[in-house]
């Protein structure tokens, strides 16, 4: 299973884009690239699911270069409501084998 | 549809007592998920199941934990006996087909163990 790698941390302000990068360097060629959304005192909550290339949904852009050891949520315009803490999580589903959470990432925004 | 639904919302009991956690997925979902969380160790995968089987339960701490899926529409997580290092919020998830869909939280259960 391809571990994840995430910064423990963000700060942004109102208004401002934030990217928020991860690392899998050793996903393996059927892995999706998902991300989830969780506000305090509530379950995760899906926000976008990518293979390769770029991925834009009405709350999300995920940028997943060529050689996808890495990918980029892209949070466009965030106001205070969006923090939450985001989790990357990489697998396929096979093997009986569940996408793992782990720590996250805490985006904090101010205004 | 209603969501996940899990019951009760919030537990406070004793060390030695035995705890239930209830779940009800979302009809049609075929995988039914159980998760812990607390502040040192994340979100942690406990068990899920596939069409009410347990796949893989490797994620149970301890003999003081099991699991089961007697339907298509409810689970529960015993503890027994329960410890207080067992306190945390414990959320299940369901997803319609595959390990890749989307999974769909339920409120959680916020468990305290005095």
């Amino acid at each position: 299973l391809a571990k994840t790698t995430q910064p423990i941390s963000m700060d942004s302000y109102e208004g401002q884009e934030v990217n928020i990068t991860c690392s899998h360097n050793n996903i393996a060629t059927n892995d999706y690239i998902t991300w989830y959304q969780q506000f305090p005192s509530q379950g995760p909550r899906f926000i976008i699911q990518g293979y390769k290339t770029k991925v834009t949904n009405e709350v999300a852009s995920l940028f997943i270069p060529a050689d996808r050891k890495s990918s980029t949520l892209s949070l466009p315009r965030v106001s205070l409501s969006d923090t939450a803490v985001y989790y990357c999580l990489v697998g396929d589903g096979q093997a009986g084998t569940a996408l793992i959470f782990g720590k996250g990432t805490t985006l904090s925004v101010s205004s | 549809d209603a969501g996940v639904i899990q019951s009760p919302r919030h537990e406070v009991t004793e060390m030695g007592q035995e705890v239930t956690l209830r779940c009800k997925p979302i009809s049609g979902h075929d995988y039914l998920f159980w998760y812990r969380q607390t502040m040192m160790r994340g979100l942690e995968l406990l068990i899920y199941f596939n069409n009410n089987v347990p796949i893989d339960d490797s994620g149970m701490p301890e003999d003081r934990f099991s699991a089961k899926m007697p339907n298509a529409s409810f689970s529960t997580l015993k503890i027994q006996p329960s410890e207080p290092r067992d306190s945390a919020v414990y959320f299940c998830a369901s997803s319609p087909t595959v390990l890749t869909d989307t999974q769909y939280f339920g409120p959680g259960t916020r468990l305290t163990v005095l």
